[in-house]
């Protein structure tokens, strides 16, 4: 089956550093990529949706200017936490969706923890 | 390597009672959990299993059995808005969230 991976799965890092996630889809062309934010037992909360070639769409209440999403080519995005405080901690998760519109293939998920 | 398997697609009558099976191999275990994804929509948490055994909540239940490395999802008194896409996801050892590909429920009248 599809898979996607995320790169890295744990990250570390001091308040006021920006910190970048790559998602990539290994044996398929992901034309369209999710971006998901999900606390501890609680449901993936959608941040942006990105289509490879365009500009980002992100969710009402999400920065763009804080959260950069990058899909520069059909098997990786990339989000950029910029300048990242504690309460952007959270477990990022992304998903990619081939263009015919088939199931949402999930990445494992990034634990982002900001000290 | 680490999987899950679950059926891609499964179809009841309103009403009914269903179950969607997931099977798991993964390194390291910290519990199964389920999600409900709406065409359109993002996937929302129904449901967590860390202990065997049966977790109600409402017409939704989830059984885990780690011994078997097999849980399920049971909906009951199925109704159209049940229809959707139901995903089974192990969280592993590092904890990285291990995805089924997910299972089509199609509910028909």
């Amino acid at each position: 089956g599809a898979v996607v991976s995320q790169h890295p799965s744990w990250v570390i890092c001091k308040s006021g550093t920006s910190v970048k996630i790559e998602c990539r889809s290994l044996d398929f062309q992901a034309t369209t990529m999710f971006w998901y934010r999900q606390f501890p037992k609680q449901s993936l909360m959608l941040m942006a949706t990105s289509n490879e070639g365009s500009k980002a769409t992100y969710e009402q209440g999400v920065e763009k200017d804080k959260f950069l999403i990058n899909h520069a080519s059909l098997t990786l995005s990339t989000l950029t936490v910029t300048s990242a405080h504690p309460e952007d901690s959270s477990f990022y998760i992304c998903s990619a969706r081939t263009n015919r519109g088939e199931t949402q293939y999930f990445g494992p998920g990034t634990r982002l923890l900001v000290l | 390597g680490q999987s899950l398997e679950q059926p891609s697609e499964v179809t009841a009558v309103e009403g009914a009672i269903v179950q969607i099976n997931c099977t798991y191999q993964t390194s390291g275990f910290y519990g199964l959990s389920w999600y409900q994804q709406h065409d359109g929509g993002a996937p929302t948490f129904l449901s967590y299993n860390a202990l065997d055994g049966l977790e109600e909540t409402g017409r939704f239940s989830s059984f885990l059995s780690r011994s078997d490395s097999y849980g399920y999802l049971l909906l009951q008194e199925l109704q159209m808005k049940d229809s959707a896409s139901y995903f089974c996801a192990v969280r592993d050892s590092n904890y990285q969230l291990i995805w089924g590909a997910g299972t089509k429920l199609i509910i028909k009248p």
